[in-house]
């Protein structure tokens, strides 16, 4: 597709339920990335994928967090036992390649967000 | 830690005034700087980016900022705002050095008065 897209863009769920929000990047992207932005706060990272493997998983904030990619394409972000402090706005982004110090391969293109709202 | 701040939290203009925002970053080693812009109601876009050369980099819709290595700094700037430019503005940086790819700012958001 043109863009990075997200779904849903919506989502309300109980405490104690797992979501599934998924991520499809910009064809042809390999690095895929993972981002947490909650009410007045800038971004937090939470997981970079390049191709289907994650590197970097730092940024999970809890082992009720996960993240898979499949064939390079498409990502899905799984919540098990969601808190109310899962609640926020959850970005993807993707970026063409391998980025390096003196790449123009990093920018990030960033999907519109899935609002997830623990009741 | 490695972190990037923004000086201000909310910035609050007239149409016409110049514009200043402060980014600074704690990473040594080599860096791309980037700004994004988040538009009311719209998702994350880029405005600028620096991976080399000029430190003083243009951007779209009349953006400028300039990368002062000694300084760890990233500032953005525009001559003259105009109301369309009421955002919320990102400073994110990219350093190879360590594992986390990109660390965002926590943001400035900018308010023109029309």
């Amino acid at each position: 597709g043109a863009g990075v897209s997200q779904s849903p863009s919506n989502k309300v769920t109980e405490k104690g339920k797992d979501v599934e929000l998924r991520c499809d990047p910009i064809s042809g992207h390999t690095a895929l990335y993972w981002y947490r932005q909650s009410l007045g706060q800038g971004l937090e990272f939470l997981i970079y994928f390049q191709g289907n493997s994650a590197p970097d998983k730092s940024g999970l904030p809890s082992d009720r967090f996960s993240a898979e990619r499949t064939g390079g394409s498409v990502s899905t972000l799984t919540i098990q036992r969601t808190q109310q402090e899962d609640s926020a706005v959850y970005l993807c982004a993707s970026s063409p390649g391998l980025a390096g110090p003196s790449t123009s391969t990093d920018t990030q293109y960033f999907g519109p967000g899935t609002r997830l709202t623990v009741l | 830690a490695q972190s990037v701040s923004q000086h201000n939290h909310h910035v609050i203009l007239s149409e016409a005034a110049s514009l200043e925002l402060g980014c600074n970053y704690s990473y040594g080693g080599t860096v791309n700087l980037f700004w994004y812009v988040q538009y009311p109601g719209q998702h994350l876009q880029l405005l600028l980016k620096y991976f080399s050369g000029d430190p003083l980099v243009k951007g779209i819709k009349g953006f400028e900022a300039e990368f002062i290595k000694s300084k760890f700094s990233f500032n953005l700037r525009k001559p003259s705002v105009q109301w369309s430019d009421t955002a919320e503005y990102f400073c994110a940086v990219n350093a190879w050095n360590y594992g986390q790819n990109f660390v965002f700012g926590p943001g400035t958001r900018l308010s023109v008065l029309p």
